[in-house]
């Protein structure tokens, strides 16, 4: 069975600031990884996502995560904050097949 | 390419009421999927299409809720009647015959209160 758990429903930076966001996974099998956001009012939207190879994947507006299989973990980063970045983050594993099983969301809130 | 289209974008209705949410996927995509997301929580699977065929509507409360994809391109989904725990935004997704997850598109939801 598959499941995520998303470390802190509200994170608040400051702008310029390292971001950090951090999940951690449950997977039966060799899982696939990602991360979306979601806009107020809009869909999700794909940041980046791990398959195989390289654990360290890098995704769009200066977003990277790690897949640490020894962790369990899937942590996303971004070395410094923007006022765009706010926004709800979520992560989802996949079984490699159809279906995502995505956490609860972490919000994330960047100050001036 | 065009997204995944969602229509309403909003609907407020009364308890015991019914409502129709339509959903039309990327062109050529032969699997679609229906999501609920719940305001705190994240998106949960409703329904997999494959075509035209059901391939997994185990987390359908199917007393009131229904969906169908009669002809493998646009679908709908219903609930009849809703309750105020139906409050939440019902996502639509497709994906490729091969993309599985790799290959989703979210639509941008319809966002429903029940009242």
């Amino acid at each position: 069975a598959q499941s995520v758990t998303q470390l802190g429903s509200h994170v608040s930076v400051s702008e310029g600031a390292l971001v950090l966001l951090r999940c951690n996974y449950s997977s039966s099998v060799p899982p696939y990884l990602f991360w979306y956001v979601q806009y107020p009012n809009q869909g999700l939207q794909l940041l980046l996502k791990y398959t195989t190879g390289a654990t360290l994947v890098k995704g769009i507006n200066g977003f990277e995560a790690e897949f640490k299989k020894s962790e369990t973990s899937f942590h996303l980063t971004k070395p410094s904050a923007h006022m765009s970045d706010a926004a709800e983050y979520f992560c989802a594993v996949s079984d490699r097949g159809n279906q995502f099983y995505f956490g609860t969301g972490t919000s994330l809130t960047v100050i001036p | 390419e065009a997204g995944v289209a969602q229509s309403p974008r909003y609907k407020i209705i009364e308890k015991r009421q019914s409502v129709a949410f339509w959903c039309n996927p990327i062109s050529g995509h032969a699997t679609l999927y229906w999501y609920q997301q719940i305001l705190g929580q994240g998106p949960k699977l409703l329904i997999q299409f494959q075509n035209n065929g059901v391939v997994d509507d185990s987390q359908l409360p199917k007393d009131r809720f229904s969906a169908e994809r009669l002809k493998g391109v646009d679908s709908t989904l219903k609930i009849q009647p809703a309750k105020l725990e139906d409050s939440a935004v019902y996502l639509c997704a497709s994906s490729s015959w091969t993309g599985g997850s790799l290959g989703y598109t979210f639509g941008s939801g319809t966002r429903l209160t029940v009242v």
